[in-house]
């Protein structure tokens, strides 16, 4: 099993600050990296993937990087909302179609 | 809507029993996949399909078994092997062609040991 890493673990912030994890997975057989949202009683639903050595991905306030050589990619929240609350998983795809995930970064944001 | 159903939302185990997770898809996508989250971790691969009648063993299959009769559904079956049920299970699908593609999720079953 290839380990995919998130930091930080959870982080709280106040509304209107920006805010940024990161994800790391093994650089070697890389196919594919995956962001997802997963807000309390829901289902996780996808952000962004990325395939691309220096992919740089957008929607809303939300952006995400990917750096393949050295295996890592950065999730930004520009402006983070209380509607932003949630666990945001990262999951690496090593060519089997089938995803590793990280164990998420738990975002609280306070009003 | 198109989506992806899970059921039971809450089961219950004896000992010794096996009990099957329903997992049922309506967006005509090729490749299925069972999670299991217990708290403080993140989601572990049980089993994956590709094409139906065909399926993978993922990360931490031992004590489960799948099967891939038709396209829209990848029931789990828990056997009475697995030492350690009680966790949180997902259901995913997604296109299945290149690896661009995002998995869709169903709203998960809650397994508890009584």
């Amino acid at each position: 099993i290839l380990n995919v890493e998130q930091s930080p673990q959870s982080l709280h912030v106040q509304e209107g600050d920006s805010t940024n994890f990161t994800c790391s997975f093994p650089s070697s057989n890389f196919y594919a990296l995956h962001w997802y949202r997963w807000e309390t009683a829901k289902s996780p639903e996808a952000l962004f993937v990325m395939t691309l050595n220096g992919d740089e991905k957008k929607k809303g306030r939300i952006s995400a990087t990917l750096n393949t050589k050295e295996g890592y990619s950065y999730l930004y929240i520009k402006g983070s909302q209380p509607e932003d609350s949630a666990t945001y998983l990262c999951a690496s795809d090593t060519g089997r179609r089938a995803l590793t995930f990280g164990s998420g970064t738990r975002l609280q944001v306070q009003p | 809507d198109g989506g992806i159903t899970q059921s039971p939302k809450y089961l219950f185990r004896k000992e010794g029993q096996n009990v099957t997770l329903s997992c049922e898809q309506n967006l005509n996508h090729d490749a299925m996949y069972w999670y299991r989250q217990d708290p403080g971790q993140g989601l572990r691969l049980i089993y994956y399909s590709q094409i139906v009648n065909d399926f993978q063993k993922g990360d931490i299959a031992e004590g489960y078994s799948v099967s891939r009769e038709k396209k829209e559904s990848f029931p789990l079956t828990v056997t009475s092997a697995q030492k350690n049920p009680t966790a949180f299970y997902l259901c995913a699908s997604s296109p299945g062609q290149g690896y661009n593609q995002p998995q869709h999720f169903g709203d998960g079953t809650r397994l508890s040991i009584l």
